[in-house]
C-alpha cells in the first residue's frame, strides 16, 4: 500500500525553464510533508517541507504547494538550472512518527 | 557533508550470513533511522531510536534488529541474509525524535550472493 506516490519517474525540463515535480498522497494523517534531493553515490538531502497547516512554503528558487483537498502537493524550481539535476524524493511525516518516502522523481535539467 | 557517517560503504556477503552496519549521526543528534532502498524504489523506513530508546518501528523484518548506544551511534544487523536483501541502507539523524528535517549519511551498500 503506497501511501506517498510520485507517479512520473522521470522529468525533462529546459535549463532556465520551471520544473514541477509531483505527489500524491492517500493518509490524513500525515502532519508534515518534506522533499529530499540524491545525487547518485550520496544520500538524500532536505530540501523544502510544508506543514499540513500550511498551503505554501517558499525558500528561494524553491516552492512546495500544498493542496490537502486533493491530497496532492508539488515542487516548482524555478529557474531550474543543470546542477539541479538528480532524485527527488516526497516524504510525509505520520504525527511525529515515521516517514514514508515516495519512490523519487529523477530530474534532468538540460542546457 | 551531512556529519552522518555510515561504514561500511559496501559490504559483499553470502545468503545465509550476518552482517553489522554502523551509523554515526550527526554531532548533537539524539534521534537515529535506519531505511532500506531497494533498487529502484523509494527509502523504506526500518526503524527510529531517540537517546538509546527504539521510538518507531516500520517495515523492519524479525531477522533485522538495532540498537542505539550510549555514545548515540547506532547499529543495525542483519541476519540469515536472503537475496531480496541486497540493497542500500541509510542512516539519518535528527535533534530529537520530533524533528521533522533528518540529516543522511552516504548509505552502505549491500551485496548478498
Amino acid at each position: 500500500d503506497q501511501q506517498v506516490k510520485q507517479n512520473s519517474p522521470s522529468l525533462s525540463v529546459q535549463e532556465g525553464r520551471i520544473s514541477i515535480l509531483n505527489c500524491d498522497y492517500t493518509n490524513s494523517m500525515f502532519d508534515y510533508f518534506l522533499w529530499y534531493k540524491k545525487y547518485p553515490a550520496e544520500g538524500p538531502t532536505f530540501l523544502i517541507s510544508i506543514s499540513s497547516i500550511k498551503d505554501k512554503n517558499e525558500d528561494g528558487r524553491f516552492t512546495v504547494f500544498l493542496n490537502k483537498s486533493a491530497k496532492h502537493l508539488s515542487l516548482h524550481i524555478v529557474p531550474s538550472q543543470p546542477g539541479d539535476s538528480a532524485v527527488y524524493f516526497c516524504a510525509a511525516r505520520n504525527y511525529g512518527q515515521n516517514f514514508v518516502f515516495g519512490p523519487g522523481t529523477r530530474l534532468s535539467v538540460l542546457p | 557533508d551531512s556529519g552522518v557517517t555510515q561504514t561500511p560503504k559496501h559490504l559483499i556477503t553470502a545468503t545465509g550470513q550476518r552482517v553489522t552496519l554502523r551509523c554515526s549521526p550527526r554531532s548533537g543528534d539524539l534521534s537515529v533511522y535506519w531505511y532500506q532502498q531497494s533498487l529502484d524504489q523509494g527509502l523504506q523506513f526500518l526503524i527510529q531510536y531517540y537517546n538509546g530508546e527504539e521510538r518507531a518501528k516500520g517495515n523492519i523484518l524479525e531477522r533485522f534488529s538495532a540498537q542505539q548506544f550510549p555514545d548515540l551511534h547506532s547499529e543495525l544487523n542483519l541476519s540469515s541474509l536472503e537475496l531480496g536483501d541486497s540493497a542500500l541502507y541509510f542512516c539519518a539523524s535528527s535533534v530529537d525524535h520530533s524533528s521533522y528535517e533528518q540529516y543522511f549519511g552516504p548509505g552502505t551498500r549491500l551485496t548478498v550472493t
